[in-house]
């Protein structure tokens, strides 16, 4: 199955740089890339996805790019503020069994703080 | 804008224990899945459901869980005999439809086993 790997871990980035998250997937039929932004004690929300007809996709502050010949996809946040502060899961849809639906593998999470 | 809800918000149950977690997805929703979190791991797949039968699930999933979708708006999650390791959050989440779309998530039930 699906296997999502995402690096780093945790990263501390000062108000107004930017912070990139990266993540390689295993399965090469994955084609669905939604990043999930979940602050503590609440729930995961999609900030941004990518399918795997696309290369980049930029919303405002944020852009995903997606290598899907490497199997890589990353997160870019610009001008990065305090309530960006969370936990950023990258994630890829694998095909499931049958055709009518998939299911969403979740990398291990990165904590990323910004320090005013 | 519609919202996925989760009751109860916090469950604390004694080992060995049945519970039911309860979910009502989007109501135009056709896709249904429950997730689980381990305190400050990563989100877990736990099972898909479409068409009233499951049509995915993980090695998590195993015969102590089940899930059901008794009427149309609610769609539940049981764990029979609860074990300490049980202990999670756990997440509903639905979707239009199963490929290529943003799955919606509820705010979950904090499960306690002791």
């Amino acid at each position: 199955g699906e296997n999502v790997e995402q690096h780093p871990s945790t990263l501390s980035v000062q108000e107004g740089d930017s912070a990139v998250i990266k993540c390689t997937y295993s399965d090469s039929a994955s084609n669905y890339f939604p990043w999930y932004k979940q602050e503590l004690g609440k729930r995961p929300q999609l900030i941004i996805d990518i399918r795997s007809n696309v290369g980049e996709k930029k919303d405002q502050r944020i852009a995903v790019t997606l290598n899907k010949t490497a199997k890589h996809f990353s997160l870019h946040i610009t001008e990065t503020q305090p309530e960006d502060s969370a936990v950023y899961f990258c994630a890829a849809q694998e095909h499931g069994m049958k055709t009518s639906y998939d299911k969403v593998i979740f990398g291990p999470g990165t904590s990323l703080s910004v320090i005013p | 804008e519609p919202e996925v809800t989760q009751t109860p918000s916090h469950q604390v149950t004694q080992m060995g224990q049945e519970v039911i977690l309860r979910c009502v997805p989007i109501s135009n929703h056709l896709y249904f899945y429950w997730y689980r979190q381990i305190l400050g791991q990563k989100v877990e797949f736990l099972v898909s459901f479409y068409n009233n039968e499951i049509s995915e699930k993980s090695e998590i999933f195993d015969d102590q869980f089940s899930v059901e979708r008794p009427d149309g708006s609610n769609f539940t999650l049981k764990i029979r005999s609860t074990k300490l390791e049980d202990s999670a959050m756990y997440f509903c989440a639905s979707s239009v439809k199963g490929g290529n779309t943003e799955a919606f998530f509820g705010q979950g039930t904090r499960l306690t086993v002791v």
